[in-house]
């Protein structure tokens, strides 16, 4: 299957600090990009989705300013949690797809720890 | 997306077969069936999909309902390493390419 990154894995911050979550599609390009996060114990919930060259389209209940999405190239879209707050804690993971496909990739997933 | 229930857990032996089940009462002609499985602290990874026929692929066998409404995913010797949660999902491929995850069940496997 295709190859996936995020950077860092894991990152531990002080409340107030913003963190950059790079992921990154190794061997194909993406057209669009998933971002995903995901409390202990419970299921993926979408946070938004981007195309690459434009501006990102958030779920409803994710605030567009504290998490803001970069997805400048086909290979790398970035995710930065702005002024992080320990309810921000979560396991954050990438879904990056082509055009066309049958099946999503996910990236191995980035554990934000705010204290 | 059209929603599947799932049991919250399940257990089995190691290299005995599995059956997950899977309920999609409200699928649609379009919705595809999904099957992805996610190891502790990590990524969502692809198991296996399919529309109307059964199918097979060299981790798992899905089996599909006549009328759709419930699908099967069969592990055919659990391992230590299948240890997951398995998500069942319908992807409607008219409406949007992104997955929408419900709870899953999480298959604990024993020695």
């Amino acid at each position: 299957g295709a190859v996936v990154s995020q950077h860092p894995s894991r990152v531990i911050c002080k409340s107030g600090t913003s963190v950059k979550i790079e992921c990154r599609s190794l061997d194909f390009q993406a057209t669009t990009m998933f971002w995903y996060r995901q409390f202990p114990k419970k299921s993926l919930m979408l946070m938004a989705t981007s195309n690459e060259g434009s501006k990102a389209t958030y779920e409803q209940g994710v605030e567009k300013d504290k998490f803001l999405i970069n997805h400048a190239s086909l290979t790398l879209s970035t995710l930065t949690v702005t002024s992080a707050h320990p309810e921000d804690s979560s396991f954050y993971i990438c879904s990056p797809i082509t055009s066309s496909y049958n099946e999503q990739f996910f990236g191995p997933g980035t554990r934000l720890t705010v204290l | 997306d059209a929603k599947t229930t799932q049991p919250n857990s399940m257990e089995s032996n190691e290299e005995e077969p599995v059956h997950l089940p899977c309920n999609h009462s409200t699928i649609s002609g379009t919705d595809y069936i999904h099957w992805y499985r996610q190891l502790p602290s990590q990524g969502p990874e692809y198991v296996i999909h399919g529309l109307t026929s059964n199918v097979n692929n060299r981790m798992a066998s899905l089996a599909i309902a006549e009328d759709r409404k419930s699908s099967t995913l069969i592990l055919h010797r659990a391992t230590l390493r299948d240890a997951a949660v398995y998500y069942c999902i319908l992807r409607d491929e008219n409406a949007g390419n992104m997955l929408t995850f419900g709870g899953g069940t999480r298959l604990m496997v024993k020695p």
